[in-house]
């Protein structure tokens, strides 16, 4: 299987400021056709996940431009502009290479 | 607007089978992947497996001897069992639509999850 490690566990941020999160996975994400098959969800307590990035880079619809995803092979990061409130929650990073699908283990994003 | 939606019991005792059936409402079976996902309370998520709308099924080798998802295409339903559970089977399970193209993977529609507790 392979494994997504998150940094940090926990990312307190004052609203305003950037927030980056870093994912990491035992083999690389690229596929031959040329995509990097990671994606990025949120989920607010007490709610399911959402995605926001797909493909590593790509947001998906609805999601504001001031969340975006990097980074290739084995490499990611999802950057965050300018944090608002309402962008507390935890994310997870999450491959789609190959079966079994696995996530990272979360990164908690606190508003300060 | 595509809208899932899980029922089944909350409660099993140890030993017994866990059922779950999620319901697709305002969209298709026909394409996707039907899929369960589950998480432990305070914990991450872990990917149960998934049954393709012609009934191809793929399971996490780590509960592929407890794990059966079926698909009824005209309710519009599918359902997961787990046999022979323990209290480490206690989680919240989503069911959730993955949309797997040539040009993309992602889970695009969830249940808003239910909290099922092994206990005796």
């Amino acid at each position: 299987d392979i494994v997504m490690t998150q940094s940090p566990l926990s990312l307190p941020v004052t609203p305003g400021e950037p927030a980056s999160i870093s994912c990491r996975s035992s083999q690389s994400l690229l596929h031959s056709d040329g995509y990097n098959y990671l994606d990025w969800y949120l989920q607010k307590p007490g709610k399911s996940p959402q995605l926001l990035i797909y493909l590593g880079s790509n947001r998906a619809s609805g999601v504001p431009d001031r969340f975006s995803g990097s980074g290739s092979g084995t490499d990611f990061t999802l950057k965050i502009n300018r944090v608002e409130a309402e962008d507390a929650g935890i994310y997870y990073c999450m491959h789609t290479i190959q079966i079994p699908l696995t996530f990272g283990g979360g990164t908690k994003v606190e508003i300060k | 607007q595509v809208q899932l939606q899980e029922s089944g019991p909350r409660l099993v005792k140890p030993s017994e089978t866990l059922s779950l059936t999620c319901t697709v409402f305002g969209g298709s079976i026909t394409g996707y992947y039907w899929t369960w996902i589950r998480q432990p309370p305070g914990k991450g998520l872990e990917w149960i497996g998934y049954i393709y709308y012609l009934g191809n099924t793929n399971y996490n080798p780590s509960l592929k001897s407890r794990v059966t998802i079926s698909l009824d295409t005209s309710k519009k339903q599918f359902s997961l069992k787990v046999s022979s559970v323990t209290a480490a089977d206690t989680a919240i399970y989503y069911c959730a639509r993955w949309n797997y193209t040539t040009t993309w993977r992602l889970f695009d529609y969830w249940g808003q999850g239910a909290l099922v507790t092994v206990s005796s």
